[in-house]
């Protein structure tokens, strides 16, 4: 089974819905972290959580929201869903007792804004 | 000026050739370097993680950093079809901070 999942996998939207993608963690990770990856501008870190209490804006917050309903599982929540918000999604997580901070990917939800 | 710079490609290499990947980067306070693979539809995933200046190898795949040009590469010996994918730097400084990452070279090896 995979260590980080990611649901849905796909998703088609219109715009002004409110969709939310979950992520869910089984590597027993404190730190978790919401990226979206577009063609020519890479990875973007759109929120991090350090733990459960701990919740903090990435590069590109604006139009999104996150929650940390627990160790294992963040969700990002898009409150109005626009067409630039179409992209590849990522949940990442790691653990900060090893020092090295080395971040594990979910497979991706590709979200279409229509 | 971005902090990662990082050819896009796409690099087409014959089965065998010997691959070579790099990323510059502006930020002189970086100390940790990471290389990740995509493939197609996947999640990047850990390839090398090194700390500070130097060489570290792990197989077909050298990961090297000079910090004095700020640079650091990849190379992968004997590529195969199966290293067709997106490489991905990402560097990071001390303490916490966000991981930056490169937009990725795309590799494609042909039998």
């Amino acid at each position: 089974d995979a260590d980080v999942t990611q649901t849905p996998r796909n998703r088609i939207t219109k715009t002004g819905k409110r969709i939310m993608l979950e992520c869910s963690q089984t590597k027993g990770h404190d730190r978790m972290y919401w990226y979206r990856q577009d063609p020519g501008l890479g990875l973007r870190l759109i929120y991090y959580s350090f733990d459960v209490k701990d919740i903090n804006k990435g590069e590109i917050s604006d139009g999104y929201s996150v929650s940390r309903q627990a160790q294992a599982k963040f969700s990002l929540s898009l409150e109005s869903a626009i067409p630039n918000q179409t992209a590849l999604y990522f949940c990442a997580t790691s653990d900060s007792r090893t020092g090295e901070e080395t971040q594990y990917f979910g497979p991706g939800t590709r979200l279409l804004v229509l | 000026q971005k902090e990662v710079e990082q050819d896009p490609g796409p690099l087409s290499v014959p089965e065998g050739a010997i691959v070579s990947l790099n990323c510059t980067y502006s930020n002189s306070a970086f100390q940790y370097f990471m290389w990740y693979r995509q493939y197609s539809r996947k999640g990047p995933e850990l390839l090398m993680y090194t700390y500070s200046s130097g060489n570290k190898e792990d197989g077909r795949f050298t990961a090297q950093v000079d910090k004095s040009s700020k640079y650091i590469s990849l190379f992968i010996r004997d590529s195969q079809p199966s290293d067709s994918a997106t490489y991905l730097c990402a560097l990071r400084t001390g303490g916490y901070q966000k991981v930056t990452f490169g937009i990725g070279t795309k590799l494609q090896v042909i039998p």
